[in-house]
């Protein structure tokens, strides 16, 4: 079965400090990515996503993420947080042996930028 | 995108008590699921909700805790049954159209079971 790992559980930065959080899965084959965000107090929302093609993909609100496939990552990134971009970043995957239906989570990041 | 809503928000329910969610996609949608968000971890899926015939149910969810109805292609329910304490959780329904697409998600329900 899938399995995605995100290093790190808590990150504290400041405002204008860049992000990168690390993602990585556990399937062998051709996968779905994606980075889902929760602000507080409001639901899971969907940042940006990779199917196939360019590896490095742009989301929403500045943020980017890069696949490697030969380290099996997919970190998410952004040059200059603000502390609206404080909130929950969860990574998720895909996989043709669930027909690509079934998202597997990762445990999730929270970001804290403070002012 | 497919916006998805959830009743009720939360909900604090004694034990033995049984709760029931219901999910409403603004569009048909040919896939629908349910996922678990307890204190602190990430979403475990729970089951996916088929059109017209039974759930699917992921490892250590059984039908007869989560009973689950799909009645059309835009709105579903999920039903925590016999509830305890350790039932208490973020439960959140999602959406999606096609596979392969993306999964959209309602705002889910927050559950205190005392």
């Amino acid at each position: 079965a899938q399995s995605v790992s995100q290093h790190n559980h808590h990150v504290i930065l400041s405002e204008a400090a860049s992000l990168e959080l690390g993602c990585n899965y556990s399937y062998g084959g051709t996968v779905n990515l994606f980075w889902y965000v929760q602000y507080p107090g409001q639901h899971l929302q969907l940042l940006l996503k990779y199917f196939s093609g360019d590896p490095l993909v742009k989301g929403i609100k500045g943020f980017e993420a890069e696949f490697i496939k030969s380290k099996f990552s997919f970190n998410l990134r952004k040059p200059s947080v603000q502390w609206s971009d404080t909130a929950e970043y969860f990574c998720a995957v895909t996989a043709p042996n669930t027909g690509f239906q079934k998202l597997v989570f990762g445990t999730g990041t929270r970001l804290l930028v403070s002012p | 995108s497919a916006v998805i809503s959830q009743k009720p928000s939360r909900d604090i329910c004694q034990r033995g008590t049984s709760l029931t969610i219901q999910c409403q996609v603004d569009s048909q949608v040919t896939m629908m699921f349910w996922y678990r968000q307890q204190p602190g971890q990430s979403l475990t899926l729970i089951a996916t909700a088929n059109q017209g015939s039974e759930a699917t149910y992921e490892s250590g969810f059984v039908i007869d805790k989560f009973p689950i109805s799909r009645p059309n292609l835009t709105f579903s329910t999920l039903t925590v049954s016999n509830m305890s304490p350790e039932d208490s959780s973020i439960y959140l329904c999602s959406a999606m159209r096609q596979a392969k697409e993306t999964q959209y998600f309602g705002p889910g329900t927050r559950l205190l079971v005392l």
